[in-house]
């Protein structure tokens, strides 16, 4: 399978907890997305990486959150003392960044998260 | 929050018919995308657009890009069971660092009946 992949695919925690999840993109893309998805609405951007760096980050990920991809490859999300609001689908996406090119971004399955 | 307004929210039809929904913006895209989601499943891409006025087909889809830059629309023809799902479009800006991200439509559910 040569597509993006997500682990795990769910999570249940308590509230207060620490939660990771990994991110997987297609081989040779160098851009890394993650969204976090509602019910009922859809995905709204996190964060993104280029290689190692990353680029921007939107206003809903908290102090709380943090993203890496060390090496520029698998991406790590973390989620510090969940909160219930943080229930959601967590989707990760990734594109082929070049100058001049289109951004075509392929989603994950997801990982989708229950804080009880 | 989001910013792109898609409609309708939901479309309940019979299989054979023919199903539009559209998209529209306050801001201007450089890029109209157009995704399917089925339940516990992330959105897989159907449809790309990169030019204003640019009508692109997929199978029994086809997708515009307004000229304004402002809208988009998503036509599927002669449905079918498995048309079945929730449809987002997608938009990108063009320029700085806002290029990266996608902003979601809040999606059309359909539902075909056989």
């Amino acid at each position: 399978d040569t597509g993006v992949s997500q682990d795990p695919r769910h999570k249940i925690t308590k509230r207060g907890q620490n939660v990771t999840f990994r991110c997987d993109p297609i081989s040779e893309h160098n851009r890394l997305y993650w969204y976090r998805q509602t019910l009922g609405q859809g995905p709204e951007f996190l964060t993104y990486f280029q290689n190692e760096a990353q680029l921007e980050k939107s206003r809903l990920l908290s102090d709380r959150f943090s993203a890496e991809r060390p090496k520029g490859s698998f991406s790590t999300l973390e989620i510090q003392r969940t909160e219930q609001g943080d229930s959601a689908m967590y989707l990760c996406a990734s594109s082929l960044f070049k100058l001049g090119s289109y951004n075509e971004q392929f989603f994950g399955p997801g990982t989708r998260l229950t804080v009880l | 929050g989001q910013q792109l307004n898609q409609s309708p929210q939901s479309m309940f039809i019979q299989e054979g018919e023919d199903v539009s929904m559209n998209c529209t913006s306050s801001s201007i895209f450089n890029t109209w995308l157009w995704y399917k989601q089925d339940p516990g499943e992330g959105p897989v891409l159907l449809i790309a657009l990169y030019k204003a006025g640019e009508l692109t087909s997929n199978g029994r889809l086809t997708a515009q890009f307004g000229i304004t830059r402002k809208d988009s629309f998503l036509n599927i023809s002669a449905s079918i069971p498995s048309d079945v799902g929730i449809y987002f479009c997608a938009g990108s800006r063009a320029g700085g660092t806002s290029y990266g991200k996608l902003t979601f439509g809040q999606g059309t559910i359909l539902t075909v009946h056989p």
